[in-house]
């Protein structure tokens, strides 16, 4: 049972465009997400966060959104650079715990 | 200031040796992690510590034990190794506050054949 969702494997943007990708968990009941992004061969790094009290938060070019009636998160960046290819994990935790749930990631590639 | 550590980088193990994967921190971080990344499952948790003393079950904590040896060291055995235990391995550290990330290490490639 996949509690976190990320329906889209793999995405292809042009550099200079925006990025969205997309997120899904089906526990309501999460209360802080997280994204992070993963060079090959290197540990993921963490990139940005939105408690569920909150529906944005905005770190330069990147932008996270929670719609929590939707169980959707996305994280959108503008403008996509040839360097932000990568795989992208979100993760989200369960409340009281420590312990957050990832979900598959998406490969992103930034065409120059 | 080196982060989040782990040694090997890769091994290659057979079925049923034994192996134990090491984890260290500098960032003072009360709690760590384990977890096993692999293809199309993205990271999953085996073992967690919350702090110095303390370990717990993750999602897939079967043969596995982990051992806190104190706040900076967290490390993985593996006591009789699978071939479905061929994955790569993640540590992770955090402050352990309401609302943290966690850092993590540049992983262990393990192949059991």
């Amino acid at each position: 049972d996949q509690q976190v969702k990320q329906n889209s494997p793999s995405l292809s943007v042009q550099e200079g465009r925006i990025s969205i990708l997309n997120c899904d968990y089906t526990n309501s009941m999460f209360d802080y997400f997280l994204w992070y992004k993963k060079y090959p061969a290197e540990g993921p790094t963490f990139l940005i966060s939105i408690s569920s009290i909150k529906d944005k938060n905005e770190d330069g070019r990147f932008t996270v959104f929670l719609n929590k009636s939707a169980k959707h998160l996305s994280l959108h960046i503008v403008p996509s650079q040839p360097g932000d290819s990568a795989v992208y994990f979100c993760a989200a935790r369960r409340p009281g715990t420590y312990k957050y749930i990832f979900g598959t990631g998406t490969r992103l590639k930034v065409l120059a | 200031n080196a982060g989040v550590t782990q040694t090997p980088k890769f091994q290659v193990l057979k079925t049923g040796q034994s192996m134990t994967l090491q984890c260290a921190q500098d960032m003072n971080h009360n709690s760590m992690y384990w977890y096993r990344q692999d293809p199309g499952m993205g990271l999953r948790l085996i073992y967690y510590s919350a702090s110095e003393g303390t370990t717990d079950k993750g999602e897939v904590p079967n043969g596995y034990n982990v051992s806190r040896l104190n706040k900076r060291e967290f490390s993985l055995r593996l006591e009789s190794a699978a071939p479905s235990q061929t994955s790569v391995y993640f540590c992770a550290s955090s402050s352990g506050r309401t609302q943290e990330t966690q850092y993590f290490g540049p992983g262990t490639r393990l192949l059991v054949l």
